[in-house]
């Protein structure tokens, strides 16, 4: 069955960079795309970014754009969200899910992986 | 790129049927087909329920069903259940702007 596990949570100063991993099974991971979405405390869900596994193509939300880098490596299945120049409003919830072929539709997701940026 | 508009939340007494609405501009839900419907409930990954503004991916209820008309996509969920107590979203693609989502409903069974 498709999985996306990611990685644990993490805890971060103010200014400093975090790197989320999302590591995929089940399914052939080139064949599909990933996107990146997170939920602040108290608030709705937003989508980041994107990645083209089998190209490595990337489309990112314009507010992330020079701040968030998202990477695959196809040899361990896994994809990467690294975030950079953390803020305490960086606090939130991080999510990888599947895109389908067909359109920006998220058929699973992983468990998400909780960041903190605190002092 | 803005987040489309949903209500904060609705409510419904078991058995009966509540629609979700979910507004966006002519730059989103209203240039493309191409909406699709989360539920989420707290603590969980969320769940895929609808895509293509209508369709239904294996497994999901066909309690759950969707459609749109100009800027608007509308989730509506029959014969209301306990278990269907969660926070909803919509999600549409928004051109070169990416992907948007509202802002979420919670909605309670009574």
């Amino acid at each position: 069955q498709v999985q996306l596990v990611q990685s644990g949570a993490e805890v971060r100063n103010p200014g400093a960079s975090v790197k989320v991993s999302c590591k995929a099974s089940g399914y052939t991971f080139a064949s599909f795309g990933i996107s990146w979405v997170r939920q602040a405390p108290g608030q709705g869900l937003e989508w980041m970014g994107w990645i083209g596994v089998y190209n490595g193509n990337t489309n990112n939300a314009q507010k992330f754009q020079g701040r968030v880098t998202m990477t695959t490596d196809t040899s361990t299945s896994t994809a990467y969200m690294e975030l950079r120049s953390l803020r305490s409003d960086d606090t939130a919830m991080y999510y990888c899910a599947r895109e389908t072929g067909s359109g920006p539709f998220f058929d699973y997701w992983g468990q998400g992986t909780l960041v903190t940026v605190s002092s | 790129q803005s987040a489309l508009t949903q209500p904060a939340s609705v409510s419904g007494s078991p058995g009966q049927s509540i629609t979700i609405s979910c507004t966006g501009t002519t730059s989103d839900i209203g240039s493309y087909n191409l909406v699709s419907w989360y539920q989420h409930h707290p603590g969980k990954a969320p769940n895929f329920m609808i895509y293509e503004g209508s369709k239904r991916p294996s497994g999901v209820s066909n309690r759950f069903s969707g459609s749109k008309s100009g800027n608007t996509a509308s989730l509506t969920i029959s014969g209301l259940q306990a278990e269907d107590e969660a926070d909803y979203y919509c999600c549409s693609f928004a051109g070169s702007g990416g992907v948007v989502f509202g802002g979420g409903t919670k909605l309670t069974v009574l």
